[in-house]
């Protein structure tokens, strides 16, 4: 079946780590997003790529990194730069540019910084 | 700059009745969605309207949209106890090339 695929589900990290979300799709989808969610905030998007080798900022980019290196794969490291880690990630992917397209999401990410 | 609102709860017995509602800023959207998002789950898009209707029904569902007052509603009719989630309202095809997101609304059903 096509869909997105997000992992690990969970993810625990040790202050000062950088930790990789793992974010695959097989939709054939050119765009793909970022999403940070925290409880009362919505989602706020980090990063988004509309074709392969190339990426933008979203909103609260600081302390996060992407790559676009293959269609299918848009993977988030989350630095040690970034003050308040812990929240829920969501990986998506759009046919078109998402101003006209359904955004597919992937199941989320939830990491805990201890 | 671009801002999408929604009440952050509502609760409802079951069979009634729920309107959620969201108020967006950038006049210049194409298209206004809803998405569901079940307990820990990513989200699925439930219906889209149009910036030029004011009314969509599928089902269950009835949106409505006024864009004078840039104003989007969603209507579940006969609420059930799996339709608790949190739904969001997002906007698109504005200034940016993106989707902007409410807060989300936590729809909660007592039976």
């Amino acid at each position: 079946d096509g869909g997105i695929t997000q992992s690990p589900k969970y993810l625990f990290r040790k202050e000062g780590q950088n930790v990789t979300l793992s974010c695959e799709q097989n939709l054939n989808h050119d765009a793909m997003y970022w999403y940070r969610q925290d409880p009362g905030q919505g989602l706020r998007l980090i990063y988004y790529s509309q074709i392969v080798n190339d990426f933008q900022k979203g909103d609260i980019a600081e302390g996060y990194s992407v790559s676009r290196e293959k269609k299918e794969s848009f993977p988030l490291t989350v630095t040690s730069a970034q003050k308040n880690p812990t929240a829920f990630y969501l990986c998506a992917s759009s046919l078109q540019g998402a101003s006209t397209g359904e955004l597919f999401f992937g199941e989320g990410s939830r990491l805990t910084v201890l | 700059g671009e801002d999408v609102e929604q009440s952050l709860f509502l609760s409802v017995r079951e069979g009634d009745s729920s309107v959620i509602n969201c108020t967006y800023t950038d006049s210049s959207s194409t298209y206004l969605y809803w998405y569901k998002q079940e307990p820990g789950a990513g989200l699925q898009l439930l219906t889209y309207i149009f910036s030029n209707m004011d009314m969509k029904q599928d089902q269950r569902l009835t949106v409505l949209l006024n864009k004078k007052d840039k104003h989007l509603s969603l209507r579940i009719a006969d609420t059930q106890t799996g339709d608790s989630a949190i739904y969001f309202c997002a906007e698109g095809g504005g200034a940016t090339n993106k989707l902007i997101f409410g807060t989300g609304t936590l729809l909660a059903v007592q039976p």
